[in-house]
């Protein structure tokens, strides 16, 4: 069965370092989603890609946060400089298209010390 | 008020029973709605996609939908403890398909 993966699953980092999140999404999935999940609430969307194309990063903090999907394949989610207020779950989801159903990866768990 | 309410519940429920999980929502521009289990540390599985009024069963689950109260629930038949988790439903169809999810709702049934 395809499945969205993600790497890493777990990750530190202290302060003011940078990190970054790989998602290769389910082969042939044009929309692919990055969300941001804190402990004990629902994900939230933090930028949407069509293809290589970002269509929605209207929640995405710019001034530390990057995304990429170079090829329209897979994609990388950058934090530099991270705070520690970025500590969450960063999911990665994908779509065949836009408003069809969400296939979501694993997760890369962040803690920022 | 946020656009997707769930009540987090923790919700304890005995093995066989039947289980209501509940969302309201206020967009009335959400075409569809899903419902995803997630287990601690990992990611949501999808349960149901539903895009209108009505019920939609698959096995166990069934998904109902009222967009007249903007109302949405998730029923679970002969509830097991690997139902165990947190229940997450989301509304879409307005910005490109982003899915607006509820703050989920925490099931454990014990044997």
């Amino acid at each position: 069965e395809a499945e969205v993966a993600q790497s890493p699953r777990y990750k530190i980092t202290e302060k003011s370092q940078a990190v970054a999140f790989w998602c290769d999404p389910i082969s042939g999935h044009a929309t692919l989603y990055w969300y941001r999940q804190i402990l004990g609430q629902g994900p939230e969307l933090l930028v949407q890609f069509q293809d290589e194309s970002v269509v929605d990063d209207s929640q995405l903090p710019k001034d530390r946060f990057s995304a990429e999907r170079l090829k329209g394949v897979d994609s990388t989610l950058k934090i530099q400089p991270a705070e520690l207020g970025d500590s969450a779950m960063y999911l990665c989801a994908s779509s065949s298209h836009s408003y069809n159903e969400q296939f979501f990866g694993p997760g890369t768990r962040l803690t920022v010390l | 008020q946020k656009e997707v309410e769930q009540d987090p519940g923790p919700l304890s429920v005995p093995e066989g029973a039947i289980v209501s999980l509940n969302c309201t929502y206020s967009n009335s521009a959400f075409q569809y709605f899903m419902w995803y289990r997630q287990y601690s540390r990992k990611g949501p599985e999808l349960l149901m996609y539903t895009y209108s009024s009505g019920n939609k069963e698959d096995g166990r689950f069934t998904a109902q939908v009222d967009k007249s109260s903007k109302y949405i629930s998730l029923f679970i038949r002969d509830s097991q403890p690997s139902d165990s988790a947190t229940y997450l439903c989301g509304g879409g169809g307005t910005s490109y398909g982003k899915l607006t999810f509820g703050q989920g709702t925490i099931l454990t049934v014990h044997p």
